[in-house]
């Protein structure tokens, strides 16, 4: 049970470059979420999806897009890259059904835009 | 969902119990209680989460005021690996499709 794994774990871009960050979880999760953390700055939710099939967006999407194809992947676009989105990301995921949400945290991506 | 105040930072010994506080006020009937840490750089990572009665897991204790307007989290013998940010979260049961506002939270240090 390998939990909430992110792919790649680094990765330099120059700006207006595209890239896709990919999000896998592996405990038939319905909740999945992407955050990005700013240094010395608490998370901030970019987008969100409650199911195969569906997403939505969170406090700051703009620039991102997302896609959930498939119930255990999640995955994070970036179509321009600007150097505002160096970052680092978190993907998580939860399970909707019991109505708490306890998230679950991959291990990041950490981005560099040049 | 609620909002939250935690002091920025705390220090503990090593060995000696670390007793995180949370303000949360203006919580209401259904919301929930959560605690969350980052340590260094990871992911952060789920504690323990409580409505009313006090909690305990393998991890820490939770601690709620009967008003339900501050809680505390317990870590009994606080290690060095323990040093790390704690967020205290508010969030309804069944709301909001889960989710969480992570504020500053309070960075904990674990002195030996």
């Amino acid at each position: 049970n390998a939990g909430v794994t992110q792919t790649p774990k680094f990765r330099v871009l120059k700006t207006g470059q595209s890239m896709t960050l990919l999000c896998a979880q592996d405990m038939n999760h319905e909740y999945m979420y992407w955050y990005r953390q700013d240094p010395g700055m608490g998370l901030r939710l970019i987008h969100y999806s409650v199911g195969e099939g569906t997403t939505a967006k969170g406090e700051v999407p703009d620039g991102y897009n997302v896609s959930r194809l498939k119930k255990q992947n999640f995955l994070l676009g970036l179509e321009s890259a600007a150097p505002s989105q160096t970052s680092v990301y978190f993907c998580a995921s939860t399970d909707g059904d019991r109505g708490t949400y306890e998230q679950y945290f991959g291990p990041g991506t950490r981005l560099t835009v040049t | 969902d609620a909002k939250t105040t935690q002091p920025p930072s705390m220090d503990c010994a090593e060995g000696r119990a670390a007793n995180l506080p949370c303000n949360h006020s203006t919580i209401s009937g259904n919301e929930y209680v959560y605690w969350y840490r980052q340590i260094h750089s990871q992911g952060p990572q789920y504690i323990i989460h409580g409505l009313k009665n006090n909690e305990t897991n393998e991890m820490a204790s939770l601690i709620i005021t009967e008003d339900r307007k501050s809680s505390t989290l317990i870590l009994p013998h606080a290690t060095l690996r323990d040093t790390a940010v704690y967020y205290c979260i508010v969030k309804g049961w069944n709301t909001n499709a889960g989710k969480s506002t992570f504020g500053d939270g309070t960075t904990l240090t674990v002195k030996p």
